[in-house]
């Protein structure tokens, strides 16, 4: 089983609609989670940090479930500007390592 | 406003070169990493380090070796640069500071390697 996978769509969604990203994980230690958002030919950055069960911030909500291993984050009233890769990234336990998806590609179409 | 530079964006080297990829961070953590990108394979972990002097192998660590002389510094090396080295290269630093899990990691802008 892989460590992290992502769906890697593309998610082709028009402006205003809410879509979700799931992101399941394989090591049950892990303990913090991370949302990264990459535009093209850029570095990752991070969109949201999860350390208890969840978190929101504006039109994003992330969720984590750890009884299925899984962290889903929500985006609402998508703008074209939310147009990007989101990595998915669970740390080790203790390694300060984190192992990354490959990425969940969305397009927000006008 | 929180830092990591590398030395290059855009780097062409000719194959059996010696290849030095520099990164800096000014946020005085603790750990850091190098990764490189490739399309549909994502990021994979090359190496990284923990403290000065401390490296760790990652998941490909193969055709590379790392310096860390300083704390800020974390130097990629490639001995003998190969075609299959052509990517995109990216350095990342974190902190230990939180007491219930990993902190972010932030991410220098990239270089782009291309080994002809």
């Amino acid at each position: 089983r892989k460590e992290v996978e992502q769906d890697p769509g593309p998610f082709n969604v028009p402006e205003g609609a809410t879509v979700a990203f799931n992101c399941t994980y394989s090591n049950s230690a892990s303990q913090s989670f991370f949302w990264y958002r990459q535009d093209c030919r850029k570095e990752p950055k991070l969109l949201m940090s999860v350390y208890s069960s969840g978190n929101e911030d504006g039109r994003f909500t992330a969720q984590l479930n750890r009884a299925s291993q899984y962290i889903s984050l929500l985006i609402r009233d998508s703008k074209l500007s939310d147009s990007a890769t989101y990595l998915c990234g669970p740390s080790g336990a203790g390694s300060y390592q984190l192992t990354f998806g490959k990425g969940t590609k969305l397009s927000v179409i006008p | 406003d929180v830092k990591v530079t590398q030395s290059s964006r855009y780097l062409v080297k000719r194959t059996g070169e010696k290849v030095f990829l520099e990164c800096v961070q000014d946020m005085d953590h603790e750990n850091m990493f190098w990764y490189r990108q490739d399309p549909g394979l994502g990021l994979r972990l090359i190496y990284f380090s923990y403290d000065v002097k401390m490296k760790e192998k990652g998941d490909i660590p193969e055709g590379y070796s790392v310096s860390r002389e300083k704390k800020e510094r974390f130097s990629l090396i490639l001995e003998s640069a190969s075609t299959n080295q052509t990517s995109m290269y990216l350095c990342a630093s974190s902190s230990t500071e939180r007491w219930d899990g990993e902190d972010e990691q932030f991410f220098g802008p990239g270089t782009r390697l291309t080994v002809l």
